[in-house]
């Protein structure tokens, strides 16, 4: 069946750096999805990626969708405290539009 | 709109007990879904609807009942409450807009603790 991995699980990033977490899918994908989720909080939707090679930018977030559309990026810049959380992408496939697969999440802790 | 409402915030059960969790949407979204979500494994399907009188399974199905009644609600239902069922419970809603964007709304959760 369909698998979402994501890399790295946890990021350690010191305030003003930049990093970049990874989402890769064992099948090809119709759309991806990027998510943020607050400690104690619910999934907050960011952005839906479509397109083979498509690049989206959020003010200092960037989302990237491969060009087989089997990998996702996010890199965010000068990170801030706010920026603490984890990030999931979801990914489904053309056949399965009831069904997102979900990574495992990249939880994200920032040091002043 | 209030969004995605769920309620209990929090439940704790004993094991073999059975529980009903509440999730409603006011955005007349024709899909809605459960997760669980577990540390360190993101969130899983549980079941899911794509409008009323229609679900069906998801990823982690087994020991949880669904049904959709009306668009707006979509209750989930533990049957007999197992240890393993110890999670935060999110239902979501998701629209689908005529250009194919699938943005799907998350409830604030309920924190469940099986004994």
């Amino acid at each position: 069946g369909q698998q979402v991995m994501q890399i790295p699980q946890y990021q350690h990033v010191q305030e003003g750096e930049d990093f970049t977490t990874y989402c890769n899918s064992s099948t090809t994908l119709s759309n991806i999805q990027w998510y943020k989720q607050r400690p104690g909080g619910h999934p907050v939707f960011l952005i839906q990626l479509v397109k083979s090679g498509e690049v989206k930018k959020q003010k200092r977030l960037t989302f990237q969708f491969g060009e087989a559309k089997k990998n996702s990026s996010l890199h965010i810049t000068a990170t801030q405290t706010t920026d603490v959380g984890t990030y999931f992408c979801a990914g489904r496939t053309t056949d399965s539009w009831g069904k997102f697969q979900f990574g495992a999440g990249t939880q994200v802790v920032v040091t002043p | 709109n209030a969004g995605v409402t769920q309620t209990p915030k929090f439940q704790v059960l004993k094991t073999g007990q059975s529980m009903t969790l509440q999730c409603a949407q006011d955005m007349n979204h024709e899909y809605m879904s459960w997760y669980r979500q577990d540390p360190g494994m993101g969130l899983r399907l549980i079941h899911y609807s794509v409008g009323a009188g229609i679900t069906d399974q998801g990823e982690v199905p087994n020991g949880y009942n669904v049904s959709r009644s009306t668009t707006e609600d979509f209750p989930l239902r533990l049957l007999s409450a197992a240890p393993s069922q110890t999670s935060v419970y999110f239902c979501a809603s998701r629209e689908r807009t005529g250009r194919g964007q699938e943005t799907q709304y998350f409830g604030p959760g309920t924190r469940l603790l099986v004994l």
